[in-house]
């Protein structure tokens, strides 16, 4: 079956130490999106890529870094910049890179960080 | 602000009753889309409008949609139990490379 694979679904940082969030599709598609969810809120998007090795800031990338190496992979690091990064990480992917805004989006699981 | 409003933030409702959640913007869109989130999981893509259309059906969901008092709706009838999830609206717009979410109605279904 073709989807989304977050890992790991619980993760815990200490204080200073960046983290990798992992997200791989196999549905061949071009664009990758993460968002960020707090409790009881909608989506906020961090970074998304329409190809590989292209990104782009979204509306809260401080304190983030991604790469898109491969299509397949867009891998979200949360640094020791973000200083509230307790919350829930979603991944999504979509077809079409060139009418993004239009297009629906199919999402991972999700990855739940905490701090330690 | 760019993301769609939500109304109401919670909804409850018995098993086998209708409901209706509401969506308002502010913005120019291309399409508006609805999704749902089960507790702890992704989103999953319910339905997509676009501008141009007034009405859409999926099953047991329909979606209107009015452009001029920039405000859509899903309806989901005969309600199940399991139909109880977050349910959130997103803007499509060409403008934005990404779609916007709203925060979302949580929706209760008591059996």
């Amino acid at each position: 079956d073709g989807g989304i694979t977050q890992s790991p679904k619980y993760l815990f940082r200490k204080e200073g130490q960046n983290v990798t969030l992992s997200c791989e599709q196999n549905l061949n598609h071009d664009a990758m999106y993460w968002y960020r969810q707090d409790p009881g809120q909608g989506l906020r998007l961090i970074y998304y890529s329409q190809i590989v090795n292209d990104f782009q800031k979204g509306d809260i990338a401080e304190g983030y870094s991604v790469s898109r190496e491969k299509k397949e992979s867009f891998p979200l690091t949360v640094t020791s910049a973000q200083k509230n990064p307790t919350a829930f990480y979603l991944c999504a992917s979509s077809i079409d890179s060139g009418g993004m805004g239009n297009q629906p989006q199919h999402f991972g699981d999700g990855t739940r960080l905490s701090i330690l | 602000s760019q993301q769609g409003e939500e109304d109401p933030q919670a909804l409850s409702i018995q098993e086998g009753e209708n409901a209706t959640m509401n969506c308002s913007y502010k913005t120019s869109i291309n399409n508006l889309q609805w999704y749902r989130q089960n507790s702890g999981r992704g989103l999953v893509h319910l339905i997509l409008i676009r501008s141009n259309e007034r009405e859409k059906h999926s099953g047991r969901l329909r979606v209107t949609l009015d452009t001029s008092k920039k405000s859509s709706s899903l309806l989901i009838t005969a309600s199940r139990a399991a139909d109880t999830a977050s349910y959130f609206c997103a803007l499509g717009n060409t403008g934005r490379r990404a779609l916007t979410f709203g925060s979302g109605t949580r929706l209760q279904v008591q059996p």
